[in-house]
């Protein structure tokens, strides 16, 4: 089975343009969390979706943004980017929320804003 | 207001030798944690959790202990090796939350 992709792995992009990022879970798993990876901070979460709709929502601000397809496919945009959006963008998938020890993490989006 | 701590950046360790990293929380409503490990450019991957209600939890060389008195758990790796180097993340939920992470200590165990 194949695991959780994200693409694009690697992202360059100028202060003030948004981005768009997307993760294909697990085939058959339907819930989709993204955190945000620095290495000041740690992981910190942003979203998790379960059957296109959100669940919960992390302290972000409102630039930051998702969604999730009927396929269980999710994107997350950021708007308007800044030099501390630079981070890796982790996306992790399971069967259902709460399984918190079958979340499978995919390997990354690495955003670097200049 | 950081509700999981992991106080420690780094830690080496000699290849045999146990590896004991620390992880401390402050929310009491969190009633299940768990361990990841990840290695560069790869995500995290699950390694091992532990419910509130249980004090200890094994996994070949890996166990975790949790004082809830205390609100600090504890992963030992017994024996070490080369292959565990990697950064370990604490995280920590309650029912109906997502995950909380710490930021992570970096273990590099040597030969």
């Amino acid at each position: 089975k194949a695991g959780v992709t994200q693409t694009p792995r690697y992202l360059i992009k100028t202060r003030g343009q948004q981005v768009t990022l997307s993760c294909s879970p697990i085939s058959g798993h339907r819930s989709v969390s993204w955190y945000q990876q620095t290495p000041g901070q740690g992981l910190q979460f942003l979203f998790e979706y379960f059957s296109e709709t959100q669940r919960n929502k992390g302290n972000f601000p409102g630039r930051f943004s998702g969604r999730q397809f009927s396929n269980s496919r999710s994107e997350m945009n950021v708007s308007t980017l800044e030099l501390g959006d630079s981070a890796l963008y982790l996306c992790a998938s399971s069967l259902a929320p709460g399984l918190a020890n079958e979340q499978f993490f995919g390997p990354g989006t690495r955003l670097t804003v200049l | 207001d950081q509700q999981v701590k992991q106080n420690s950046p780094s830690l080496s360790v000699q290849e045999g030798r146990i590896s004991i990293l620390n992880c401390d929380y402050t929310n009491s409503m969190f009633d299940y944690f768990l361990w990841y490990k990840k290695y560069p450019a790869e995500g995290p991957t699950f390694l091992i959790s532990i419910s509130s209600i249980k004090d200890k939890n094994e996994d070949g060389r890996f166990t975790v202990f949790l004082n809830k008195s205390a609100k600090h758990l504890s992963l030992h790796i017994v024996p070490s090796q080369p292959g565990d180097s990697a950064v370990y993340f604490c995280a920590a939920k309650q029912a109906g939350t997502a995950l909380i992470f710490g930021k992570g200590t970096t273990l590099s165990v040597s030969s």
